[in-house]
């Protein structure tokens, strides 16, 4: 069964500490992965998209790295900042899926001031 | 940018009621998804839609319909509210036949039935 995983589910950490967040996946037969943000009672921000073929993607203080071999994607968050707190999902487009995402459970990310 | 617009932020309606959640996009997108989001459960993907007038159960399509006559909206019809259809909904549209640009999601709408 195709399925993505995100661990811990919670994660606390002081301002100004840079933090990973992990995602591994079941397939390396993907299309593509990508990393959101949800805010409480709000939809998903979609933050990075990283592609089969690419091994990273940067957007300001966040990296998303891919390593298909292995499963795994990490979102690099520097200098992280109470505004940061936020819950932090992980998607794999699986080949074969028709278009359809395959979603971890996310992690909540509390950043202490 | 891709917007997707969801009608309603909230709704709280009553048990056995007709219910209509509406999300409309404005970038052509041909893939249109409606999902429900529970606490410890996920994202559940409940139908999706690939071109006007085509739909796909998703993973638990018991309980809705949905609708699709236009390209760029995509509703979600309860046809007698449970209170088990308390959730928060998302709805999501992606491009056909290209896997660069990933899902946009709307802001959700959070559903009570009470």
């Amino acid at each position: 069964k195709q399925e993505v995983t995100q661990i811990p589910a919670a994660l606390s950490v002081p301002e100004g500490e840079n933090l990973v967040l992990n995602c591994s996946f079941t397939d390396s037969a993907i299309y593509n992965l990508q990393w959101f943000r949800q805010d409480p009672g709000k939809g998903l921000t979609s933050l990075l998209l990283i592609q089969s073929s690419q091994r990273e993607q940067t957007s300001g203080r966040l990296n998303a790295s891919l390593d298909k071999s292995s499963g795994r994607s990490t979102l690099y968050i520097a200098a992280s900042q109470p505004g940061d707190s936020a819950t932090y999902l992980c998607a794999v487009l699986y080949t074969g899926a028709n278009s359809k995402l395959t979603f971890g459970k996310g992690i909540t990310l509390s950043v202490r001031p | 940018d891709v917007k997707v617009t969801q009608s309603s932020r909230y709704l709280v309606k009553r048990t056995g009621e007709k219910v209509f959640l509406e999300c409309v996009q404005d970038m052509d997108h041909e893939n249109m998804f409606w999902y429900r989001q529970d606490p410890g459960l996920g994202l559940r993907l409940i139908y999706f839609s690939y071109d006007v007038k085509m739909k796909e159960k998703g993973d638990i399509p018991e309980g809705y319909s949905v609708s699709r006559e236009k390209k760029e909206r995509f509703s979600l019809i309860l046809e007698s509210a449970s209170t088990n259809q308390t959730s928060m909904y998302l709805c999501a549209s992606s491009l056909w036949g290209t896997f660069d640009y990933g899902y946009t999601f709307g802001s959700g709408t959070r559903l009570t039935v009470v």
